[in-house]
């Protein structure tokens, strides 16, 4: 499972209400990944980070916002959740690449978030 | 921006028989495509890539071709059991700025009728 975790696994909660969902690692990976999947869309790529305090967009970027203060923690936060929030997320990590050059990506387990 | 296509969205084949899936991608600086496959409730879980540099990857009863002139590349599972049922997902990554993104494809459900 390539030492990620995510927290919470589930949530529920109400509209308007700030949601901070946290992705730990535990190998020092320099690239980690936020993604939200819902039926008919596949994964999609919300935030990304390639080092402490770097971070950029994804294509649905809108109403989230992002945070790594330290190597092993990347935050998502909706800062006033909506229904269209509603989804499975799931963060990613890029394997810090060997000799030959890795470029695999590994999954956490997901959290499931619905917005009432 | 950056797209992948992904066909079929649904794929049903008799245990035994091969399966294929197709994907396009629009970015030509990609150069890795990875495959992943997801169960019911769980994480995506890679189970083969392909560099640009090489045209086709077995691994058992799974391979991988790519053809960079067409931006094409596939999945091919042979001999399918019911455990390879599952939505399989594609994905392009290249380089930009130096920084790595991972475009994936909507998916498809494979079901392995016995």
């Amino acid at each position: 499972d390539a030492g990620i975790t995510q927290s919470p696994r589930h949530k529920v909660t109400e509209t308007g209400t700030p949601v901070t969902l946290r992705c730990h690692q535990t190998e020092n990976h320099r690239y980690m990944y936020w993604y939200r999947q819902d039926p008919g869309h596949g994964l999609r790529l919300i935030h990304y980070s390639y080092g402490v305090k770097d971070t950029d967009k994804g294509e649905v970027s809108d109403g989230y916002s992002v945070s790594r203060s330290k190597t092993e923690d990347f935050l998502l936060t909706l800062e006033s959740a909506t229904s269209s929030q509603t989804s499975v997320y799931f963060c990613a990590i890029r394997e810090t690449p060997g000799l030959a050059g890795s470029y695999e990506q590994y999954f956490g387990p997901g959290t499931r978030l619905t917005v009432t | 921006g950056e797209n992948v296509e992904q066909h079929p969205s649904t794929l049903s084949v008799q245990e035994g028989d091969s399966a294929v899936i197709k994907c396009t991608y629009s970015d030509s600086a990609s150069n890795y495509f990875p495959w992943y496959k997801q169960e019911l409730g769980k994480r995506p879980q890679l189970i083969i890539d392909i560099r640009s540099n090489v045209g086709e990857k077995k691994d058992q009863r799974i391979a991988v071709t790519l053809n960079k002139t067409a931006k094409h590349f596939s999945l091919h599972i042979t001999e399918t059991q019911p455990e390879d049922s599952a939505v399989y997902f594609c994905a392009a990554s290249g380089t930009t700025s130096g920084t790595y993104k991972y475009i994936f494809g909507t998916g498809t459900r494979l079901k392995v009728l016995a």
